[in-house]
């Protein structure tokens, strides 16, 4: 599986676009981009997927570059609510492979 | 709420009881899994359940022992514990275990003393 790598941390102001970047520039064609966010203990929370195309749900949206090696997460509007570490992982859907591993991900602190 | 129930969410145990952990998921799902966050720590992945097999074991020590009856239920039966046992412990569940949308509970709190 392809390995992924994010910024340690990030600022962001309330009210304003949260942008998170990850890198995976070995990913696999049939592996898709997965995103979790946890928020200080509590247990993580699926965000979004997506394979190639732009993503968008009610939580965020997800734009994956033409050659896929990396990919960014927008919270359009980032309220304090949305402070927690942010995981980007890279996973071949119904692959058989081994489960979601979390890395150390990026830590966003929404700021007033 | 995510739909994945867990119980206790705090739970202090000394070194020689003998304690479970309940996992209960309302989804529909097949399979269930159990993590462990220790304080600092990336999520450890411990137990994979798939239509009610085990299909993984993160070399977990025997001190900790899983059970799911079915497929919407998943226990971590705890016995002889050590301090660094101490963690959140958490479960999760998704549709099969190739799908990797994953609903967490809540997490259940354990200090070991």
């Amino acid at each position: 599986d392809a390995k992924t790598t994010q910024p340690t941390s990030m600022d962001c102001a309330e009210g304003r676009a949260a942008n998170l970047p990850c890198n995976h520039s070995t990913i696999s064609g049939n592996e898709y981009v997965y995103w979790y966010r946890q928020i200080h203990s509590q247990g993580p929370q699926y965000i979004i997927h997506g394979l190639k195309n732009n993503e968008t749900n009610e939580m965020a949206s997800l734009i994956i570059t033409e050659d896929r090696k990396s990919s960014t997460l927008i919270l359009p509007h980032a309220t304090l609510r949305d402070t927690a570490v942010y995981y980007c992982i890279v996973r071949a859907f119904l692959s058989g492979n081994t489960p979601l591993v979390f890395g150390k991900g990026t830590r966003l602190s929404v700021i007033a | 709420e995510t739909g994945v129930t867990q119980t206790p969410r705090h739970l202090v145990m000394g070194m020689t009881n003998k304690k479970s952990l309940k996992c209960e998921q309302h989804l529909g799902h097949n399979a269930m899994y159990w993590y462990k966050q220790s304080a600092k720590k990336p999520l450890e992945l411990m137990f994979v359940y798939n239509f009610k097999e085990q299909t993984e074991n993160n070399s977990v020590p025997s001190r900790f022992s899983p059970e799911c009856p079915n497929s919407s239920h998943l226990f971590l039966h705890l016995h002889t514990l050590q301090p660094e046992d101490s963690a959140l412990y958490l479960c999760a569940s998704s549709q099969d275990r190739g799908h990797y949308e994953q609903y967490f509970g809540p997490g259940t709190r354990l200090t070991v003393t």
